[in-house]
């Protein structure tokens, strides 16, 4: 049973250019959450969705961020127009169901802006 | 909205025993979960409580005191490998998310 997949492991942007970070979920899980996390600092929530569905936004920057979980294919954390303060780790995680289920995180993507 | 508290930063040896705290203020409480990470990868699942008491695993333990919104993850017989941040979670019923902690980092020293 494969876990949760990201990729790119690791992604280098020039600023000013988008970001692409994909996320699928473990088998059998329909909600998806995103995290970023800075060196040295916790994990901050940044949206959760379900399939089709965007259910929580309120972590997101109201610029330039844009996610999606389509009914088929990994979900999506968009980057546009990328600046150096966004480097960071994007964790994303899944659960079978919503609230009290544990999430499984995947290995991370790791965005470094030049 | 929510708050949860941990300590920054802990130090311990190898061999003892470490208590790691979360106080966390909350509306809609569904659980409390620990999760583990060590540097430079993703957290991992270590613990649930949604009721009151002591969960013990293996030489890791966590309580809940829903009455005081406090929980405490136990350490026992300390490794190299424990070092690590954990963090601690709660879930919402209104929220139906998680939200975490910043974690505390634990240094097991030899």
């Amino acid at each position: 049973n494969a876990g949760v997949m990201q990729n790119p492991r690791h992604l280098v942007r020039r600023r000013g250019q988008e970001a692409r970070l994909r996320c699928s979920p473990m088998k059998g899980h329909s909600h998806v959450y995103w995290y970023r996390q800075l060196p040295e600092e916790g994990l901050k929530f940044m949206v959760y969705l379900q399939k089709e569905n965007i259910i929580d936004e309120s972590g997101m920057p109201k610029e330039r961020f844009s996610a999606e979980f389509p009914k088929e294919g990994p979900s999506i954390l968009r980057i546009q127009q990328v600046v150096r303060g966004d480097s960071a780790a994007y964790f994303c995680a899944s659960s079978q169901g919503q609230g009290a289920y544990e999430q499984y995180f995947g290995p991370g993507t790791r965005l470094t802006v030049t | 909205g929510q708050n949860i508290d941990q300590p920054t930063e802990m130090t311990a040896t190898e061999g003892a025993i470490v208590q790691i705290n979360c106080t966390y203020q909350t509306s809609g409480f569904n659980g409390l979960f620990w999760y583990q990470q060590h540097a430079g990868e993703a957290p991992t699942f270590l613990s649930y409580n949604v009721l009151d008491g002591l969960e013990e695993k293996g030489r890791f333990s966590s309580f809940l005191s829903r009455s005081k919104g406090y929980s405490y993850l136990l350490l026992k017989e300390l490794q190299m490998k424990d070092s690590a941040s954990y963090l601690c979670a709660v879930s919402n019923t209104n929220a139906g998310k998680s939200t975490f902690g910043d974690g505390t980092t634990l240094t097991v020293k030899p």
